[in-house]
């Protein structure tokens, strides 16, 4: 593994289902953050964590959940989905050192809820 | 708190023409800035960052950004269109005391033939 990893690369759900997105990265980095992105509003921060056990609520919180068990994993739940929840979701990480918090991306995972 | 505005959703330019993408950005203190480029179906990539250094940064693939702190922007240019350039690009601002960024709502460049 190089860099950030997320799965599944797309999923079709049904409503009313319980969804968990994957997200790995190898960079030992402390911060990881997902977003979704959605036609014309860019990139919107759903949750994000500033090290292994702490997490925090970004702009578009409700209806998903996160946890950081250890450094390398953030994963991503929607506990019941909803196709207001379709969308394109990024994972990312960053605070390597003298990163400046650039954050890194991984390739993304499209959901669709029906 | 911190905000980015990005003038411009949608940018089209010729071949060979000149490429500004306009950033503007608000920070309670002094920030960082980014830009990213999202080519279709794929995750974001850096494309360069001013971190409080040279005013003039240079990224990859020939793009440049400029930091004026009185005028709060950070445009980014490139003097000569690619066709591989069309992609969508984020301006991003870091001012606070935590690793979040961001992220302006992205300006899509199109490069015609």
């Amino acid at each position: 593994i190089a860099g950030i990893t997320q799965a599944p690369t797309s999923q079709i759900l049904a409503a009313g289902r319980r969804m968990t997105l994957r997200c790995t990265q190898d960079m030992r980095h402390n911060a990881m953050y997902w977003y979704r992105q959605d036609l014309g509003l860019g990139l919107r921060l759903i949750h994000y964590s500033n090290t292994a056990g702490t997490t925090g609520k970004g702009e578009v919180p409700d209806g998903y959940s996160v946890s950081r068990a250890n450094t390398d994993d953030f994963p991503l739940t929607l506990a019941s989905a909803v196709p207001s929840q379709t969308s394109v979701y990024f994972c990312a990480s960053s605070g390597g050192p003298h990163s400046y918090n650039e954050q890194f991306f991984g390739p993304g995972t499209r959901l669709t809820v029906l | 708190a911190q905000s980015v505005t990005q003038l411009g959703s949608h940018v089209s330019v010729s071949e060979g023409a000149l490429v500004l993408l306009r950033c503007n950005y608000s920070s309670s203190v002094p920030p960082y800035l980014f830009w990213y480029v999202q080519y279709p179906n794929q995750g974001l990539q850096l494309l360069l960052k001013y971190t409080s250094a040279a005013t003039l940064v240079k990224g990859i693939n020939g793009f440049e950004a400029e930091f004026k702190k009185s005028e709060t922007s950070f445009h980014l240019t490139k003097p000569s269109a690619h066709m591989s350039d069309a992609a969508e690009y984020f301006c991003a601002v870091w001012g606070g005391s935590n690793y979040k960024l961001t992220f302006g709502k992205g300006t899509l460049l199109t490069v015609n033939p």
